[in-house]
């Protein structure tokens, strides 16, 4: 079945630092891909999004290609800020067209001052 | 200001008790879904509904459920059947893009109720 995997956390990173968070997709069809952030305590916050191949999506910062050939969607940040400490998760829809979003299992990143 | 809203944002549960989470979203939004969030994990989808009065099952269903009596409400109950219920529910919502095939973009998400099992 379709599926998400992200790289492990926790990613401790000093401010300023080059920020790349790892993930790649299994998936029938051609689904949209998204990233989206949690802040400690609260709901997840799309931070961006890539609706086709080669698309890139971004935000605040942060960027992430659509790879169609090697099926990732990495999320990257050239300087890190302290205010960027959340857990992110990566996402594919449903190709199924049911609204569905299958979530990855999360990466958490510190950044330290 | 449109939105999503959960309440309540804490509960607690004596073991053998339902409990009903509420979630209610005036984006006039078809599509609800209910996720479950345990520590160190993604989220799994425990139910979702596209459309008022209908809802289906998600990956982890069993000791939950819902109704969908009205487009902007979708209450999820969390029965005693759920075995380990202690968890942060997430309530999301969204709306398929216009035009030709029905495509589903990103979810907007509420910001959680956590509940406790005493």
């Amino acid at each position: 079945g379709d599926s998400v995997t992200q790289m492990e956390g926790p990613v401790t990173l000093s401010e300023e630092a080059f920020l790349t968070i790892n993930c790649t997709y299994t998936a029938t069809g051609y689904p949209s891909l998204f990233w989206y952030v949690q802040y400690p305590g609260e709901g997840l916050q799309l931070l961006l999004k890539a609706t086709k191949a080669d698309d890139k999506g971004s935000n605040k910062g942060f960027e992430a290609t659509y790879r169609k050939e090697t099926t990732s969607f990495h999320l990257e940040k050239g300087s890190v800020q302290v205010s960027d400490s959340a857990v992110y998760f990566c996402a594919l829809s449903d190709p199924g067209n049911t609204g569905k979003l299958i979530f990855g299992q999360g990466t958490t990143l510190q950044v330290k001052p | 200001d449109g939105g999503i809203t959960q309440s309540p944002k804490y509960l607690f549960r004596k073991e053998g008790q339902n409990v009903t989470l509420s979630c209610e979203q005036n984006l006039n939004h078809d599509a609800m879904y209910w996720y479950r969030q345990d520590p160190g994990q993604g989220l799994r989808l425990i139910y979702y509904s596209q459309i008022v009065n209908d809802f289906q099952k998600g990956d982890i269903a069993e000791g939950y459920s819902v109704s969908r009596e009205k487009k902007e409400s979708f209450p999820l109950t969390v029965t005693s059947a759920q075995k380990n219920p202690t968890a942060f529910y997430l309530c999301a919502s969204s709306i398929p893009t216009s035009g030709g095939a029905l495509v589903y973009n990103e979810q907007f998400f509420g910001p959680g109720t956590r509940l406790t099992v005493l």
